[in-house]
């Protein structure tokens, strides 16, 4: 079991463009969860997905950001118009079922320039 | 609402000496508890986890922690630190009952002197 996968590890945009990030949970697990971590913070929960579906995107800001876990393929975090505050490390995990027990991946450690 | 407060930001010991890390925790139902190490460049590892069983939880790589009811506390030990240790812990509320999310203290750094 290769565990949650993110990829890429660094990416690096310029203010304006576009971010893509991929999280693909581990094997048999439904339930994808994004967390953003700033410099010198914890993790702050973003959103909840099961397939094809979001459950709880309390923590998503209003604007520029999206999320889509689809039935084929990885969950997608999409940030458009990056700014300077965008850039963190955004980490993904995964579950069998809700409130069971989260696998993280190794995160996606954005820079924006 | 359930938050967490990790008291010390950086905590230094002396390789071989106990290691203490302190987390209180604020949660309106019956809390899930756990500790998670990030090392440096590195995704998040599960070192241990409180759902509601035996207080007195024990993790990988020798660390355990008390969940204290009375004191709302969950503080992270081992007994004898080793350099491979550093790194920088996250004490972690979730609420089993609310939203599918967890909550993440500030963090504690640790580093471990020769």
């Amino acid at each position: 079991n290769a565990g949650v996968m993110q990829n890429p590890r660094h990416l690096v945009r310029r203010r304006g463009q576009e971010a893509r990030l991929r999280c693909s949970p581990m094997k048999g697990h439904s339930h994808v969860y994004w967390y953003r971590q700033l410099p010198e913070e914890g993790l702050k929960f973003m959103v909840y997905l099961q397939k094809e579906n979001i459950i709880d995107e309390s923590g998503m800001p209003k604007e520029r950001f999206s999320a889509e876990f689809p039935k084929e393929g990885p969950s997608i975090l999409r940030i458009q118009q990056v700014v300077r505050g965008d850039s963190a490390a955004y980490f993904c995990a995964s579950s069998p079922e809700s409130n069971y027990g989260y696998t993280f991946g190794s995160g996606t450690r954005l820079t924006v320039v | 609402a359930q938050s967490v407060t990790q008291l010390d930001s950086h905590v230094s010991v002396s390789e071989g000496t106990p290691v203490l890390l302190r987390c209180n925790y604020s949660s309106s139902y019956s809390p899930s508890l756990f500790w998670y190490v990030q090392h440096p460049n590195k995704g998040l590892q599960l070192l241990l986890k409180y759902t509601s069983a035996a207080t007195l939880v024990k993790g990988i790589n020798g660390f355990e922690a008390e969940f204290k009811k009375s004191e709302t506390s969950f503080h992270l030990t081992k007994p004898s630190a080793h350099m491979s240790d550093a790194a920088e812990y996250f004490c972690v509320v979730s609420d089993l009952t609310g939203a599918n999310n967890l909550f993440f203290g500030t963090g504690t750094r640790l580093t471990v002197i020769p």
